[in-house]
Formats: structure tokens, sequence, C-alpha cells
């Protein structure tokens, strides 16, 4: 089955530092990845939408400058958090859509808990 | 405007019992997709179980059974003979035809007791 791996799982950064995070496609090619945060004991909730060869969609209220969304390939999106401060450090995900699935197709990534200290 | 509510914050059912974690949706468009999702303590999205708008027929994925109810706009995960390790997080999830985006519900805590 489709599969997507998300690195690094975990990691610490000093405040004011920038963090990358890696999300690929290893078995299909994803036109469109998506970036989720969650909190703890709460939803997952939608921070962009990352399409292949252009910018990406930020939903409401999430601070483009701050969060990077960069979409080089049709296997790889990668999210940089700016600039990073304590309020950052949170649970995020990816998502890729695999369009040769009919109907869904939407394999997540594993995770990358951020913690900023 | 789409939305997912999970009214059911927390369950606790015994173990080898059926389970339904409730979950209504609200959306304008009349092609959509719903999905649950089961999320443990280590954070991987499980898919389990998805159901098109337009399909005539509820889902089902072995132990997993979706109660699509289109007028009532709800899509109830069914879990028969509950085990140990179904204890997790439900998310219960929309997407709508006009875009690809997955909206999430705020889930559900399932604890099953031996």
């Amino acid at each position: 089955g489709a599969v997507v791996s998300q690195h690094p799982s975990w990691v610490i950064c000093k405040s004011g530092t920038s963090v990358k995070i890696e999300c690929r496609s290893l078995d299909f090619q994803a036109t469109t990845m998506f970036w989720y945060r969650q909190f703890p004991k709460q939803s997952l909730m939608l921070m962009a939408t990352s399409n292949e060869g252009s910018k990406a969609t930020y939903e409401q209220g999430v601070e483009k400058d701050k969060f990077l969304i960069n979409h080089a390939s049709l296997t790889l999106s990668t999210l940089t958090v700016t600039s990073a401060h304590p309020e950052d450090s949170s649970f995020y995900i990816c998502s890729a859509r695999d369009r040769g699935h009919v109907g869904y197709g939407y394999t997540f990534g594993s995770g990358t808990r951020l913690t900023v200290v | 405007a789409q939305k997912i509510t999970q009214t059911q914050p927390g369950m606790f059912v015994q173990e080898k019992e059926a389970v339904t974690l409730d979950c209504t949706y609200d959306t304008s468009d009349p092609s959509y997709g719903l999905f649950w999702y089961k999320q443990p303590s280590s954070g991987e999205m499980i898919f389990l179980i998805y159901q098109g708008s337009y399909d005539q027929q509820n889902a089902t994925e072995g132990r997993y059974s979706l109660n699509f109810q289109k007028a009532r706009k709800s899509a109830n995960l069914v879990i028969s003979a509950s085990q140990l390790g179904d204890s997790a997080m439900y998310f219960c999830a929309m997407r709508a035809r006009r875009d690809d985006k997955i909206i999430f519900g705020k889930g559900t805590r399932l604890h099953i007791l031996p």
C-alpha cells in the first residue's frame, strides 16, 4: 500500500531557530500534500495544502511567513517552522493524496513532535 | 462551510462488546466522502473505513462498519466485538468533492475495559 515517510519523528530546538520537516511519498506520486497541526488531546487542524510546483494554500489564521511550505517534487513536501517559539511546540503531521486510489487514498505520515525550548 | 461534529469526548466500553461512535456532518456539497481514522498514543493516523456520499450500501471493513444515514447527515462508526487494542482516539473526517482537503472532528477517546 501507499507509504508516506515523515522525518524527523521528533525534534527539540532552541527558540528563534528554524526547523524543517520532510514528508515523502515512497511508492506513489503525490501532487497534493497536506500539513496538519495537533495540540495535545485535540483534533488535527489543517494548516495548508501543498501543491507540486506551485505555492501552498494556507488556511485562515495560519502565518505564511512562519510556516514555509515547499513542494518541489511529486514525492516531497517540506514544512519549515521559522523563528520557532515555545508556542509552536506541537505535533505536525502530513498527508499525501494518492490519486490512483479511487474515492479515497489519503496516507498520513507518522508525525513530527516539535518541542521548542 | 463544512463541519464535522463528534459529541462524545470519551467512552468506556467492556471488552467484546460492540461500540458505536457518533459523527454528524454538514456540507453544502452534494458529493463528499466520509472517513474514520484511529489514532493510538503513538500518534500515527490509521485509516479504518470510507463512505462515499453516493454509495448505496454502508461501508464495512472487518470489525468496522459505518452506519451512514444521509438524510440525518450522520456517519457513525460501529466496532463489533471490541478488543483491548481498540483503545485509542477516533476521528471522523470529511472531504468535499470540490477540494481535496480533509477536515476532522474533535475526536472520541475510546477506552476498552478488560
